[in-house]
Parts: C-alpha cells; sequence; structure tokens
C-alpha cells in the first residue's frame, strides 16, 4: 500500500535551516513525490517534484532558499534562511496507478 | 497565468446533492488531468478524484467511490464534481488542481496549481 509518512510538526528559530522529512511506505521507494506548502487560512501552493535520485523541480517564483533531496525512500525538504512567511504545513504528495496520496502535512513553527 | 477558480459550495443536508464547479484559463485545459482535493477543517490534504485530459480514465478514493462523480467540459474549460448522498464528513474545502505534466498513458501525478477552494458544509 502506498503510503507517506510526515513528523507532524517541526521547529526552528528566524534565519535558520530545516529540513522536513517523508518517508515512502516499504516497495516504493523509487516513487517521485511533490512537495506543497499551505500557509494559515490559504490554500496549498506547489513547491517543487522531487526524483528518487534527487533531482527536483521547482514551481515558479518559489525562492532558491528551498530546496530538495532524496536517499533511499526518504524525501526531504530544506528550507534555509527561515523566514515568518515560511510558517506553515508542508505536505508531500506522490501518486501511483489510478491513485493520489497525501503525507499527514508537516507543521512548521519559525521561532 | 494559470488560474483555477472553484465555486458551487455551501451548506447542504445529509443525503441531498451539490456540484462544484472549478473554471480554469491560462493553459490549455484539454491537455492536463485534473483532480479534486479535500481538507475537512483542521485536517490534512485528501485527494478525492482525478479526470484524465480526455476525460476518458476517473479514478475516485475510496471515501467517495459511487457517491461523487467528476467530469470535465473542454468548451467551458472547466471540472466538475458531482457529490451525490453527501455525509457529514464530506465537510470539507475542496480544492481543483491541475496535474504539472503531460505523460502519456498516465492519469496521475504532481499538481503544480491549485484554485483558492470551496467549502463544503453537510449538516442539518
Amino acid at each position: 500500500q502506498l503510503v507517506l509518512t510526515q513528523t507532524p510538526s517541526a521547529s526552528a528559530s528566524l534565519g535558520a535551516s530545516v529540513k522536513l522529512t517523508c518517508t515512502l511506505s516499504s516497495g516504493h521507494s523509487s516513487y517521485a513525490i511533490a512537495w506543497h506548502q499551505q500557509q494559515p487560512e490559504k490554500g496549498p501552493r506547489y513547491l517543487m517534484k522531487l526524483k528518487s535520485d534527487g533531482s527536483h523541480y521547482k514551481g515558479d517564483g518559489i525562492p532558491d532558499r528551498f530546496s530538495g533531496s532524496s536517499s533511499g525512500a526518504e524525501r526531504y525538504l530544506t528550507i534555509s534562511s527561515l523566514q515568518s512567511e515560511d510558517e506553515a504545513d508542508y505536505y508531500c504528495q506522490t501518486w501511483g496507478s489510478g491513485i493520489v496520496v497525501f503525507g499527514g502535512g508537516t507543521k512548521l513553527t519559525v521561532l | 497565468q494559470v488560474q483555477l477558480v472553484e465555486s458551487g459550495g455551501g451548506v447542504v443536508q445529509p443525503g441531498r446533492s451539490l456540484r462544484l464547479s472549478c473554471a480554469a484559463s491560462g493553459f490549455t485545459f484539454s491537455s492536463y488531468a485534473m483532480s479534486w482535493v479535500r481538507q475537512a477543517p483542521g485536517r490534512g490534504l485528501e485527494w478525492v478524484a482525478v479526470i484524465s485530459f480526455d476525460g476518458g480514465n476517473k479514478y475516485y478514493a475510496d471515501s467517495v467511490k459511487g457517491r461523487f462523480t467528476i467530469s470535465r467540459d473542454e468548451y467551458k474549460n472547466t471540472l466538475y464534481l458531482q457529490m451525490n448522498s453527501l455525509r457529514a464528513e464530506d465537510t470539507a474545502v475542496y480544492y481543483c488542481a491541475k496535474n504539472g505534466e503531460i505523460i502519456v498513458g498516465s492519469t496521475t501525478g504532481s499538481f503544480d496549481f491549485w484554485g483558492q477552494g470551496t467549502l463544503v458544509t453537510v449538516s442539518s
């Protein structure tokens, strides 16, 4: 079964970096994912598509502070030079034949 | 620029029906698969349904299968979600989302644009 697992919450200080993790279920370590950001009271916003080899393709206007990387079944989103507007929920998304799956989301608090 | 604008949400009694619309612009609508995703109050994102670029393939989450129908109108550049036999647990903000790539033979993929959402409340 295709499942994505995310840590429910994370926090980091203003100006620091943070690395969020999304883990693919067993047998699905080759799958690509996408990262989406949802700021409070707003709709989701696409950040990037991230492949198993670590190559990633960002959406229009996404700052260089956002980057992606991969290791085995883990997919990472790193945000550097944290700003107050980065405080948001972050969701990973993947897909298979006739199905789309979201992780439970990580709530990022910027201290 | 790509725009997705949902409409049709509102308050509806359990067991009744509602149809959502998503007006698309700024891209070649007929080339991309489209999805509906929902978010219950205080909860995460839940995929609902996807339709292929030509409407020939449709897939649904188990939670809505048999009750919801996704469709599209290429002339109106509009995506629809017909929701029947609504339940309290269908209460959510419903978003439409555009697939990011055209992949031959595949309907599902990453989403690269989202609408602003429309709220559906199922309550007596």
